[in-house]
């Protein structure tokens, strides 16, 4: 059975400019998260979706950042005009409900210049 | 608000040596507790689970206890080997409405002197 997959793998931008991030859950996986985890630190969750809902976004910069998840499935994190504050690696997680273990995808490095 | 803590940052062992690893958590609820390692260029995969229901776990020759009254709970290994340096985390998930969520500690980066 495939993992959660991401993409890009490593991301470089200068100040101000937008990127973003590709989730692919693990199959049947109705729960998808996203966390920024900065350098020697732990991961830090951003928004998590039930389906295409979402279920907690309190801690995402909702001024820069956006996260959707149209079809339940794929999930796309984007962030409009990137600091440098915002170096970090991105992780996506699924589960097959709220509950249960949640699976991470390898992450994408992202470097702001 | 609620949040885990691991204070020790750093540890560095020889193979063969005994592994502790202590966390702390601070939440009104009746939480489950993990304990996650991250390899090198890797996502978090989880090692443990502990419920306040079970007090134990073990995995993979590790095993991890809880305390509710200090609220606090290890990672050991009698006899650690090469293969297990990497970044272990402790984490928090709450039982009430916002299951979801997991609350990480900043890690503990383990080191094996061969």
């Amino acid at each position: 059975e495939a993992g959660v997959t991401q993409s890009p793998r490593y991301a470089v931008l200068q100040e101000g400019q937008a990127v973003s991030f590709w989730c692919d859950p693990i199959s049947g996986h109705d729960t998808l998260y996203w966390y920024q985890q900065p350098r020697d630190q732990g991961p830090q969750l951003l928004v998590y979706f039930r389906d295409e809902a979402v279920i907690d976004n309190s801690q995402l910069p909702s001024d820069r950042f956006s996260a959707v998840r149209p079809k339940g499935t794929n999930s796309t994190l984007k962030i409009q005009s990137a600091k440098q504050g915002d170096t970090a690696t991105y992780l996506c997680a699924s589960s097959f409900d709220g509950r249960d273990t949640q699976y991470f995808g390898p992450g994408t490095r992202l470097l702001v210049l | 608000g609620d949040s885990v803590i691991q204070m020790q940052g750093q540890v560095t062992l020889s193979e063969n040596d005994f592994l502790f690893i202590n966390c702390t958590y601070s939440t009104t609820g009746y939480p489950t507790l993990f304990w996650y390692v991250q390899y090198s260029g890797e996502g978090p995969q989880l090692l443990l689970q502990v419920t306040t229901a079970n007090n134990k776990g073990s995995s993979r020759g590790f095993e991890a206890t809880y305390d509710k009254g200090t609220t606090s709970f290890h990672l050991q290994k009698t006899s650690v080997q090469e293969i297990d340096s990497a970044v272990y985390y402790c984490a928090m998930r709450d039982r009430g409405y916002n299951q979801g969520k997991l609350i990480f500690g900043q890690g503990t980066k383990l080191s094996i002197k061969p």
